[in-house]
């Protein structure tokens, strides 16, 4: 299985819901991202989980609550968003051996097919 | 300051021809570098990457680094209608950082 799945891949909500975004990988991969991409901009970094661990956070609302259950799992809890908050969100993960054996990554990163996002 | 840096285009390249696209990056300790190509309303696929100066080929695709002059590019020969689609450049610092910096991207439009 060499792909990163993502659910669902439409979401529309209104600003008083909660919702989660689900990321899948089956590569064995032990680092995962969220991004959030706009259009005709490129993916920001939001989060990134290295050996199931909270490893970055870009500074992001407390809106977006991210997760990860463990090593092939990732989700993105949504509450309260704002309409500037619709976006795709994409999902990646990496080879990320670094952080455990000390050995080099190369770290390439693949992505998802993202969740398109609407907020009313 | 952009850290990354791309000619947004749009570029148009006759079909068969070669499309050279240009990415410079200003942190001189980046080590890895990725082209991606995202089809509108898709999302980004890597295509390419590369970590040491020169050149990498992979079929119609050659990535170009040159550290020295902080530039990365990427060449396609035989441009193909399919081939249209925005390309991300992106550069990770360090080995073992996860956080890649991406360019704004570069549209690149194949005319038959």
């Amino acid at each position: 299985d060499t792909e990163v799945t993502q659910t669902p891949k439409h979401l529309v909500m209104g600003m008083t819901n909660k919702k989660s975004l689900k990321c899948e990988q089956h590569m064995g991969h032990r680092a995962m991202y969220w991004y959030k991409q706009k259009a005709k901009k490129p993916p920001e970094l939001m989060f990134v989980y290295s050996y199931e661990k909270l490893s970055i956070n870009e500074s992001v609302p407390s809106r977006f609550s991210p997760e990860c259950p463990n090593s092939s799992l990732l989700n993105l809890h949504l509450h309260a968003l704002q309409p500037e908050d619709s976006a795709l969100y994409l999902c990646a993960s990496s080879q990320d051996e670094s952080g455990h054996t000390g050995a080099l990554s190369y770290n390439e990163q693949f992505f998802g097919p993202g969740t398109r996002l609407t907020v009313l | 300051q952009k850290e990354v840096e791309q000619n947004s285009g749009p570029l148009s390249v006759p079909e068969g021809a070669i499309a050279s696209l240009n990415c410079t990056y200003s942190d001189r300790g980046s080590q890895s570098f990725f082209w991606y190509r995202q089809y509108s309303g898709k999302s980004p696929e890597l295509i390419m990457f590369i970590y040491s100066n020169g050149d990498k080929e992979d079929g119609r695709f050659t990535a170009q680094l040159n550290k020295a002059s902080q530039y990365v590019s990427l060449l396609i020969r035989d441009s193909q209608p399919s081939d249209s689609a925005t390309y991300l450049c992106a550069v990770l610092s360090n080995f073992g950082n996860e956080k890649l910096t991406f360019g704004t991207g570069t549209r690149l439009t194949i005319i038959p």
